[in-house]
């Protein structure tokens, strides 16, 4: 069974402060893992997926294979960075995503 | 491009009655996904359509719910004689189909917020 768990439900940091968004996984073969976003009032969308190891809007996550780990994290959090964070696991299907329950992340002056 | 539609955004019944959730994919894609969120939860997978054909239903319950992607219209999410259970926000996403750039990745709707009195 495919499972996330994102330990902190909420976080809290000031601007210009770094910033790690906990993601652990649990699936048996080789996942596809996502962090989505969603702002106040707006749609979940992709912020990054770990295959194409980008940085969005200074995001980073690496997969941790041997922690069974994709902790978003950015060095200076903005107040636009204040959201609720999804990981998300896609397995060998491909297709079914599977969240973890997510954290809302505020970014205070 | 719109993106995906979700109508209606709120929806209220009382125990009994049917709930009909729709959903309109993003121009040229041929895959809906439907999740359901209770409150406090992550989104859970529902179930995975192509056009007239259902790919996936793991994650649909047994009974009462349903689902359709016909050749033309909208993705329909069918809940019949619906429970205070169900009460939660269901959220639609696309996605093109396989061998199409991004093919795997999923655009989501505003959601539909089902409550059940």
């Amino acid at each position: 069974a495919q499972r996330v768990t994102q330990p902190e439900k909420l976080l809290s940091v000031f601007k210009g402060a770094p910033v790690e968004l906990k993601c652990n996984y649990s699936y048996s073969g080789s996942p596809e893992l996502f962090w989505y976003v969603q702002y106040s009032r707006q749609r979940l969308q992709l912020l990054l997926r770990h295959i194409s190891r980008e940085s969005i809007k200074g995001f980073t996550a690496d997969l941790n294979k041997g922690e069974t780990s994709f902790h978003l994290k950015k060095p200076f959090a903005q107040e636009e960075d204040s959201a609720m964070y999804y990981c998300a696991l896609s397995g060998g299907s491909n297709y079914k995503l599977t969240f973890g329950k997510g954290t809302l992340l505020t970014v205070n002056p | 491009n719109a993106g995906v539609m979700q109508n209606p955004r709120h929806l209220v019944r009382r125990r009994g009655q049917e709930a009909r959730l729709r959903c309109s994919p993003m121009k040229g894609h041929s895959h809906v996904y439907w999740y359901r969120q209770l409150p406090e939860e992550g989104l859970k997978f529902m179930v995975y359509l192509q056009k007239e054909n259902i790919i996936d239903e793991s994650g649909m319950p047994k009974e009462r719910f349903s689902a359709e992607f016909p050749k033309e219209g909208p993705s329909i999410l069918r809940i019949q004689q619906v429970v205070r259970g169900d009460s939660a926000a269901y959220f639609c996403a696309s996605s093109p189909g396989a061998g199409s750039p991004g093919y795997n990745e999923q655009f989501f709707g505003p959601g539909t917020r089902l409550t059940v009195l």
